[in-house]
């Protein structure tokens, strides 16, 4: 039984340029979510995907979009990246109820120079 | 005042030891509370979770909930040095999708 994968693992991109995240949930479920965590930090909610839609969204900016496929695989897109955007970025997968654990997979450490 | 409270550590125990590890919470209505472990440069692995108010055992965790005074626990017995770790306190909030974290309790288990 597959858990979350993500890829990349570690990426090392400029400032403005773009990037793009991916995401397969573990088997069985159907909502994925992405987190960002700055160093130190605790995980931040970037926005939560159910039914190939946003359902939720937390406080980022339009730069962060994302998009869920049919086969429940996500796609994290950050354009204009800031130096600030370096950090590590999680998917975490659900069902897609309330309440539901969130399972996550090894993240995206993003470096913006 | 922050959503999700943890006292930051580090929290030094000897081997064998119990380690207490608490978070409190401001949002009366969260229904669901979770603790994750995270070792250093790797992601969270949940390890607990708790809705009910009281106790919840599983091995050697046991988390307990307070829902009048807004706290959540994390005990962890006969600790051992591979506990060494960040522990993540998340809660659901209320009618929500979204988890807030707190910004975790780094334990050093020492042997």
């Amino acid at each position: 039984d597959a858990g979350v994968t993500q890829s990349p693992t570690h990426l090392i991109k400029t400032r403005g340029q773009q990037v793009t995240l991916r995401c397969s949930p573990k088997s069985g479920h159907d909502t994925v979510s992405w987190y960002q965590q700055a160093l130190g930090q605790g995980p931040q909610f970037i926005f939560q995907y159910y039914e190939e839609e946003e359902r939720q969204r937390g406080n980022f900016p339009d730069r962060f979009s994302g998009h869920q496929f049919p086969n429940y695989s996500s796609e994290l897109n950050v354009n204009a990246l800031l130096l600030g955007d370096s950090a590590l970025y999680l998917c975490a997968s659900s069902f897609g109820q309330l309440n539901e654990k969130l399972f996550f997979g090894s993240g995206t450490q993003l470096s913006v120079l | 005042q922050k959503e999700v409270e943890q006292n930051s550590g580090p929290l030094s125990v000897p081997e064998g030891a119990i380690a207490s590890l608490n978070c409190t919470y401001s949002d009366r209505g969260s229904q669901s509370f979770f603790w994750y472990r995270q070792y250093s440069g790797k992601s969270p692995e949940l390890i607990m979770f708790i809705y009910s108010n009281g106790d919840k055992e599983d091995g050697r965790f046991t988390a307990q909930l307070n829902k009048a005074s807004q706290y959540v626990s994390l005990l962890i017995r006969d600790s051992q040095p591979s506990d060494s770790a960040t522990y993540l306190c998340a809660v659901a909030t209320s009618g929500t999708y979204k988890y807030i974290f707190g910004t975790g309790t780094r334990l050093k288990v020492l042997a």
